[in-house]
């Protein structure tokens, strides 16, 4: 099946910083999704981006489904930022189950 | 906005009780899943339904567990005889159709003493 491979693991930043967090997967995708585990469990949907660029305010994703890889982009970040962030694609299976990448933990100090 | 809601948002339950986890994806939506997240890792998919029967399921999805939509509105994941071992978030979520976004419920927290 598709292996999902985030980076770094864990990310500590000051606040105002921005980061990249990427996201590799070994086979063709037909959906990537970026969502945001908040402190208290919930998966928060970030980013629908098979393809392309999108932004949403500070954040802002690409992905490049040729070469299998995804960014995400925090600018200015803020305290409130903190959490995992997971990718989850999924590839040829027809039934739309999301395989999920390890996560990014991100800790943003004031 | 619509969205996927589950309850309990907490439950603690004995070894060996059964346990029923309950969800409401969202109304037009077609294609039903069931993930699990045990604490501090990632997240694993279960369970996929589809036109009123399971159309796929992982290695985890053994026989004690079992879903149903039983009334076109609620869908369920029922664990028989919960082990420690069962003890996570599990989370709902729900899509469209294929190739669009999948919504994921606030999850359970499921504690198994």
């Amino acid at each position: 099946g598709i292996q999902v491979e985030q980076s770094p693991p864990d990310l500590i930043l000051q606040e105002g910083a921005n980061s990249t967090l990427r996201c590799n997967f070994s086979d063709s995708v037909n959906n990537l999704q970026w969502f945001h585990q908040n402190p208290w469990g919930q998966l928060i949907n970030l980013f629908y981006i098979p393809s392309g660029t999108k932004q949403n305010g500070r954040l802002s994703a690409t992905t490049v489904a040729t070469e299998r890889y995804s960014l995400l982009y925090i600018s200015s970040s803020q305290t409130t930022d903190s959490g995992v962030y997971f990718c989850a694609v999924f590839g040829s299976s027809n039934t739309g189950k999301l395989i999920f990448g390890q996560g990014t933990t991100l800790q943003v100090k004031p | 906005e619509p969205e996927v809601t589950q309850t309990p948002s907490h439950q603690v339950t004995q070894m060996g009780q059964e346990v029923i986890l309950r969800c409401v994806p969202i109304s037009n939506h077609l294609y039903f899943y069931w993930y699990r997240q045990i604490l501090g890792q990632k997240v694993e998919f279960l369970v996929s339904f589809y036109n009123n029967e399971i159309s796929e399921k992982s290695e985890i999805f053994d026989d004690q567990f079992s879903v149903e939509r039983p009334d076109g509105s609620n869908f369920t994941l029922k664990i028989r005889s919960t082990k420690l071992e069962d003890s996570a978030m599990y989370f709902c979520a729900s899509r469209e159709v294929l190739n669009t976004e999948a919504f994921f419920g606030q999850g359970t927290r499921l504690t198994v003493v």
